[in-house]
């Protein structure tokens, strides 16, 4: 059974960055049918993606942020970390690590979903 | 603001038949499927639905759901104390491009 692990500071100030670790267990991140990625839900709120990778490298990220956000992999260690530049208080929330399978395309549309789930990580931004 | 639009609340009794519904528009809707996600109180988000209408093993099949044009819709049959969650839809949207969610809608079960 896989498992999605977050690490990382749960306490970061104004203007600094946001580390975050996602450690994979029970499965190989260089499995090539899947992204990997991350989405936060501030207090109280909904879900925002943040962007997510693919093993050999390949990015997306969410366009809204301003660039503020890069995904990366290590395959060596299994796993995926996130970074968050220039944070505010607005960036406090839980942040998930996520697996989506690669879309899949036919003639009639594609499909993808968040299959698994970390159990989330709280990172509170300070002023 | 969320790029999908979910009614912020529902409600039901004990073994009624709920639905909760997701609107979009065709950059998203067009071409990609929809996926549901229920929260618990307190935990992470589970993927309940995908494909628009399948269920992964281990979801009962009080869930359901379906899609038409720009809309979706769950449905919850025999409902459960259990069932009180927030449930979101979610898709990928090519304008962005990237993974859009409705707000959530917070099922209640009285």
């Amino acid at each position: 059974q896989m498992q999605l692990q977050e690490s990382g500071p749960g306490l970061v100030k104004a203007s600094e960055t946001l580390s975050l670790t996602c450690t994979v267990l029970g499965a190989s991140i260089r499995y090539s049918e899947y992204y990997w990625g991350w989405i936060r839900q501030a207090p109280g709120k909904g879900l925002e993606w943040l962007g997510d990778i693919y093993y050999a490298g390949i990015t997306q990220d969410n366009a809204s942020l301003k660039s503020r956000v890069t995904v990366s992999v290590d395959t060596s260690k299994n796993q995926i970390h996130l970074k968050m530049t220039s944070v505010t208080v607005a960036d406090t929330a839980v942040y998930y690590c996520t697996r989506r399978p690669v879309q899949k395309c036919t003639g009639s549309g594609c499909t993808t979903y968040l299959d698994q789930w970390g159990q989330g990580t709280l990172v509170t931004v300070s002023s | 603001q969320s790029v999908l639009t979910q009614a912020p609340s529902a409600s039901g009794t004990p073994g009624q038949w709920v639905t909760i519904s997701c609107s979009g528009s065709g950059s998203n809707f067009g071409f990609y499927a929809i996926s549901w996600y229920q929260q618990l109180p307190g935990t992470a988000p589970k993927l309940l639905i995908y494909n628009d209408n399948q269920r992964p093993s281990g979801v009962p099949d009080r869930f359901s759901a379906s899609k038409s044009g720009t809309s979706a819709s769950l449905a919850i049959s025999g409902l459960q104390s259990e069932d009180e969650a927030d449930y979101y839809c979610a898709t990928w949207d090519d304008s962005l491009p990237g993974w859009v969610f409705g707000g959530g809608t917070k099922l209640t079960v009285l």
